[in-house]
C-alpha cells in the first residue's frame, strides 16, 4: 500500500497519561499535516511541515501538544497529560509542493487514528 | 480570520436528482478549493478540486463552480445514486501554506 498510513488505528488511555501517534506519508510528499476531527464536524489543522521543519502550528494547539519530523520522512504527534476533551480522530494528511514557484497540490489523507481519553 | 461557513448542514434527495452543496471563504489569499467525501469510519477521500484561476471544473457527475467576487464555491452532483450517500465537506486553502480549513460538512442521503 502507497498511501497515507497511521498507527495506532486506536488508543485508549487514562486522564493524565501521554500518548504518542505516527504517520507514514506517500513516500515522495514533502508536505505531511496534522489535523483533528471530533464527530460531527470537519477536520481542524493542527499543525504541519516541509521536509523537517515545522511551518506553523495552530493558535488554539495546547503546549501538551507536540509534532515531530526528524528525517522529514515519517512524523510523530505526542499528547501529554491527556485530558477527556482530547478525545477525537488524529488525522495525518500528506502532499507535494514542487520548487520555488510550486503551488498546493492534493492532500492525501491517512485512515486516522482514533483517541479515547476516560 | 480563516473560516469556511457550508450549507446545507444536512440534504436528502431521491434518487436520480441532483444536490448542491454551497461554500463560502473569508481569506482573500485563498486559491485551492478541494472537496472531500468521507464515509462513516473512513478517511476523507478528494472527490475534486478548483484552482482560483478556473471558474469551474467537472469530472462525470460531479461539478465544481468559484465564484472569486463573491468568496462562494459550490459542488453540483448531477443523477445522484445510493452510494453517493456520506459526508461532503469543501476546505479552502492558499498556495503558501497548503493548511486546509474545513467546512462544517454536509451529510448527504440519496434515497433509492
Amino acid at each position: 500500500d502507497t498511501g497515507v498510513s497511521q498507527n495506532p488505528r486506536h488508543k485508549i488511555t487514562k486522564r493524565g497519561q501521554n500518548v504518542t501517534f505516527r504517520c507514514d506519508p506517500i513516500s515522495e510528499h514533502n508536505r505531511l499535516y496534522w489535523y483533528r476531527q471530533t464527530l460531527g464536524q470537519g477536520p481542524e489543522f493542527l499543525t504541519y511541515f516541509q521536509n523537517e521543519a515545522q511551518l506553523e502550528k495552530s493558535r488554539l494547539l495546547s503546549d501538551r501538544f507536540s509534532a515531530e519530523r526528524p528525517k522529514g520522512s515519517f512524523s510523530t504527534l505526542e499528547i501529554q497529560r491527556t485530558e477527556q476533551g482530547d478525545s477525537a480522530m488524529y488525522l495525518c494528511a500528506s502532499s507535494y509542493r514542487g520548487g520555488l514557484a510550486g503551488g498546493v497540490n492534493e492532500q492525501f489523507f491517512g485512515p486516522g487514528t482514533r483517541l479515547t481519553v476516560l | 480570520g480563516e473560516n469556511v461557513e457550508q450549507h446545507p448542514s444536512t440534504l436528502s434527495v431521491q434518487e436520480g436528482d441532483s444536490a448542491v452543496i454551497k461554500c463560502t471563504y473569508s481569506d482573500s489569499a485563498s486559491n485551492y478549493f478541494p472537496w472531500y467525501k468521507q464515509e462513516l469510519g473512513k478517511r476523507p477521500q478528494l472527490i475534486i478540486d478548483i484552482r482560483s484561476n478556473v471558474g469551474e471544473k467537472k469530472d462525470q457527475r460531479i461539478a465544481v463552480t468559484l465564484n472569486k467576487t463573491a468568496k462562494h464555491f459550490s459542488l453540483h452532483i448531477t443523477e445522484t445514486q445510493p452510494e453517493d450517500s456520506a459526508v461532503y465537506f469543501c476546505a479552502a486553502s492558499s498556495t503558501n501554506t497548503g493548511k486546509l480549513i474545513f467546512g462544517q460538512g454536509t451529510t448527504l442521503q440519496v434515497k433509492p
